[in-house]
């Protein structure tokens, strides 16, 4: 089976900080690991994916994680925040057998503070 | 523009009485899915589709019907909603890309209400 976890359901960070978004998992099979953002009052967009490819994979917003086999985590990074990353994060895991079904984490929600 | 569409996008409705949240998708796309999203609890699963009259329950399919009789929509049905349906709902989509696959396009969600 497979499972998310994400670490702190709430992250407070000072504008211009670094951005750190925890995401462990858990599957017996190859994954598919992706984040997603969430604005508020919007759906989720696809921030970034790993597919086994480069393990440190970039995405949109400054946004990167680097995928860490021996320690099953896909933490989110950015090394600035910026008002705009006020959101929720949802880190989401998928088999690599073309089941398409995305298991997601409980999301944390980033604040970030002027 | 490239979409998944969900309608309505608010709904307050009275236990009992029958719905349907619409969802369609301008992209083509085979694989179509429901999930509810639940403070604490992420998304969960409610129903998929890998295509056309193929639909498959998730993880938490009671007291939901869903259809594919069209390749565009997937609509989602509750014949008797209750109070412990009341959540943000999300249809998705994707292409089925074996190993290649890149994940979902959301739609913007229905916040359904049921007292």
């Amino acid at each position: 089976a497979q499972s998310v976890t994400q670490l702190g359901s709430h992250v407070s960070v000072s504008e211009g900080a670094l951005v750190l978004l925890r995401c462990n998992y858990s599957s017996s099979v190859p994954p598919y690991l992706f984040w997603y953002v969430q604005y508020p009052n919007q759906g989720l967009q696809l921030l970034l994916k790993y597919t086994s490819a480069a393990t440190l994979v970039k995405g949109i917003n400054g946004f990167e994680a680097e995928f860490k086999k021996s320690e099953t985590s896909f933490h989110l990074t950015k090394p600035s925040a910026h008002m705009s990353d006020a959101a929720e994060y949802f880190c989401a895991v998928s088999r690599m057998d073309s089941s398409y079904k995305l298991i997601f984490g409980s999301g944390t929600r980033l604040l970030v503070r002027p | 523009e490239a979409q998944v569409t969900q309608n309505p996008r608010y709904l307050i409705t009275v236990t009992g009485k029958k719905l349907t949240v619409t969802c369609s998708q301008n992209m083509n796309h085979e694989y179509m899915s429901w999930y509810r999203q639940d403070p604490g609890l992420g998304l969960r699963q409610i129903y998929y589709s890998m295509n056309v009259e193929v639909t498959d329950k998730g993880d938490v399919p009671e007291g939901y019907k869903v259809s594919r009789k069209e390749k565009r929509n997937f609509p989602l049905i509750l014949e008797s909603p209750s109070p412990n349906q009341t959540s943000l709902y999300f249809c998705a989509s994707s292409l089925n890309l074996g190993r290649a696959w890149s994940g979902y396009t959301f739609g913007s969600g229905t916040r359904l209400t049921v007292v």
